[in-house]
């Protein structure tokens, strides 16, 4: 167990509506990274937040966005859902630069 | 743009045996980090192992062991005296140093434990 937690567990959607998942970094750390992971694939980097701001991102349209609260929590936000959004969203916390651990993520699935 | 490669998909292993799980990358950076996770199938990504480009020395976690190539970009695993546990997805994957960074992740290699 890395101290990450994420919820929902899995979720439901139909294309066009609009979804947020969430994210709870361990304890001290200041940095949460967002990843999509497709069916039999690797994670992508969809973004990162470290102090609130985003501090860089992936190659993804800007119906994805996100925020970082003060306590470090993160949300991750999708607009229009597609069909193809239907991954795992796996969110990482660290300590500014140092090691990600990730949280369990969320199943999303959009009909 | 940074690539990770694993070129073999599935890999099966006699428990107790020692298997080694394939990695290379491309990079023009000098400074970066490489790293080993493990998926399995309650999907948690769990870190196995961690290596500091600079360092010479192949890092080792108590069954788990990197040969760590530079030169020739290649970054392997080796897991020895296989557990039933070790069953799941592998991930190599990199990250530059100092930098803002996003971790890029390979395709994986499925490793199943044979008893």
């Amino acid at each position: 167990e890395t101290g990450v937690t994420q919820s929902p567990t899995h979720l439901i959607k139909t294309r066009g509506q609009q979804v947020t998942l969430r994210c709870s970094s361990q304890s001290g750390h200041n940095t949460v990274s967002w990843y999509q992971q497709a069916l039999g694939q690797g994670p992508q980097f969809i973004f990162q937040y470290y102090r609130e701001e985003e501090n860089g991102r992936g190659n993804f349209p800007p119906r994805f966005s996100g925020l970082q609260f003060p306590n470090y929590s993160s949300e991750l936000n999708v607009n229009a859902l597609e069909l193809d959004d239907s991954a795992l969203y796996l969110c990482a916390s660290s300590w500014g630069l140092d090691t990600q651990y990730f949280g369990p993520g969320t199943r999303l699935t959009v009909l | 743009a940074q690539t990770v490669t694993q070129s073999q998909p599935e890999m099966s292993v006699q428990e107790a045996e020692t298997v080694t799980l394939s990695c290379t990358y491309d990079t023009s950076e000098s400074d970066y980090y490489l790293f080993w996770y493990k998926q399995p199938p309650s999907r948690q990504m769990i870190l196995v192992i961690r290596q500091e480009a600079y360092k010479q020395q192949n890092a080792t976690e108590n069954r788990f062991s990197v040969n760590f190539q530079k030169a020739a970009k290649s970054f392997s695993l080796k897991i020895s005296d296989s557990q039933l546990g070790d069953a799941a997805m592998y991930f190599c994957a990199y990250r530059r140093m100092n930098r803002d960074d996003k971790i890029i992740f390979g395709k994986g290699t499925r490793l199943h434990i044979l008893p």
